[in-house]
């Protein structure tokens, strides 16, 4: 049982360069969303999605992209990285935008911009 | 606006000692709560989360939460800590408005258990 599933796993970009961190999940959830992880920060929101089509801002938006064209697939991706964007990205679903349902979180990926 | 409040970014408990991690919440509609853990390198875990129904929350692990109204508040106890608790613990607020569940997340505390 795959769950969501992130990748890279690690990364490391020169300022100025333009990646994607690709997510999937196989539990056919309608919910997707991105955060990101800080030191003393907890995890903010970056963009979600309610389905396939749809998108939305989160917390922090600035300099990331995301777009939803499948059920399974929510990729988030960085323009043009910026120290500021060094972190750790968690890729996360739920079955729908119902806000008691449990969220279930990728392993994280690790992005480090030099 | 929702927020969460963790009290202590760390917290050291001896082996057997009983855990109690602290979560205050903010939330202008009734709210759920969410504790879950992360084990180093890895993603977040649902350890358990209230939802209106029982006030006492029973999850994974032997631990539990009591969500009482009067203080906001919404603790993370276990009456006897194992080496293998050692993770960091983060507590989460959904506002429950109707629009797509997004989570408040606290700044997390940190468990170190001890022999």
């Amino acid at each position: 049982n795959a769950g969501v599933t992130q990748t890279p796993k690690f990364q490391v970009l020169k300022t100025g360069q333009s990646m994607t961190l690709q997510c999937a999940q196989d539990m056919n959830h309608e919910y997707m969303s991105w955060y990101r992880q800080d030191p003393g920060m907890g995890l903010r929101l970056i963009h979600y999605s309610v389905g396939a089509g749809i998108t939305d801002q989160g917390e922090v938006p600035n300099g990331y992209n995301v777009s939803r064209s499948t059920t399974e697939d929510f990729p988030l991706r960085l323009l043009s990285a910026a120290p500021s964007q060094t972190s750790v990205y968690f890729c996360a679903s739920s079955p729908d935008r119902g806000a008691g349902n449990t969220i279930y979180f990728g392993e994280g990926s690790w992005l480090t911009v030099v | 606006a929702q927020s969460v409040t963790q009290l202590g970014s760390h917290v050291s408990v001896s082996e057997g000692a009983l855990v109690l991690l602290r979560c205050n919440y903010s939330s202008s509609v009734p709210p759920y709560l969410f504790w879950y853990v992360q084990y180093p390198n890895q993603g977040l875990q649902l350890l358990l989360k209230y939802t209106s129904a029982a006030t006492l929350v029973k999850g994974i692990n032997g631990f539990e939460a009591e969500f009482k109204k009067s203080e906001t508040s919404f603790h993370l106890t276990k009456p006897s800590a194992h080496m293998s608790d050692a993770a960091e613990y983060f507590c989460a607020v959904s506002d429950g408005s109707g629009t797509a569940s997004k989570l408040t997340f606290g700044t997390g505390t940190r468990l170190q258990v001890t022999l």
